[in-house]
């Protein structure tokens, strides 16, 4: 199973955009990168997924190096209600799908 | 369409009772699974099932069963509490594969005191 490794946590002002990095270097060919988000203790929460191509929708952006071992999530401009727990996962379709620790992003006034 | 809904919502036990966290849900999802959180940490996953009589251990199944008799309901059933079992417990569910999409629903969480 493709691992993750994800920095524990990462500030971000307020309007600014918020780029979340995420590890996955023995990643297969195909593999999805999923990424979600925990507000305070509600369930983890669906973001944005993709497999090669970086990839956009109305709440982030997911960028994907070309050898896919790393990708970033971007939240272009950051709110307070982003302050949030954000996980990235590989799918490798194993079912075992391993959240571990996340990102704790605090965006800041 | 309620998703995946989770009961009860708080649950406080004493040690060595027993009791059972119920969980459905209503879109058809082959994969269904529970995780724990505790405090400051991330989710752990117990158990998770891809269907009907087909169930498999995750990374903390100890003190835990479960079983699948329906597509719908996958219940989490814990024995004989013990204290370290105190945590929040997340249901979660899929529809089968890796395609594009196919995304983890959770439910709301069951909050779980053992004293």
């Amino acid at each position: 199973d493709a691992k993750t490794t994800q920095p524990t946590s990462m500030d971000c002002a307020e309007g600014r955009a918020a780029n979340l990095p995420c590890n996955h270097s023995t990643i297969s060919g195909n593999e999805y990168v999923y990424w979600y988000r925990q507000i305070h203790s509600q369930g983890p929460q669906y973001i944005i997924h993709g497999l090669k191509n970086n990839e956009t929708n109305e709440m982030a952006s997911l960028i994907i190096t070309e050898d896919r071992k790393s990708s970033t999530l971007i939240l272009p401009h950051a709110t307070l209600r982003d302050t949030a727990v954000y996980y990235c996962i590989v799918d490798s379709g194993t079912y075992k799908y391993i959240f571990g620790t996340g990102t704790r992003l605090k965006v800041l006034a | 369409n309620a998703g995946v809904t989770q009961t009860p919502k708080f649950q406080v036990l004493k040690t060595g009772q027993s009791m059972t966290l119920q969980c459905a849900q209503d879109m058809n999802h082959e994969y269904m699974s529970w995780y724990r959180q505790d405090p400051g940490m991330g989710l752990r996953l117990i158990h998770y099932s891809v269907g009907a009589g087909i169930t498999d251990q995750g990374e903390v199944p100890n003190g835990y069963n479960v079983s699948r008799s329906t597509t719908e309901d996958f219940p989490l059933r814990l024995l004989s509490a013990a204290p370290s079992q105190t945590s929040v417990y997340f249901c979660a569910s899929k529809l089968l594969g890796q395609g594009s999409g196919n995304t983890i629903y959770f439910g709301e969480g069951s909050w779980l005191t053992v004293v």
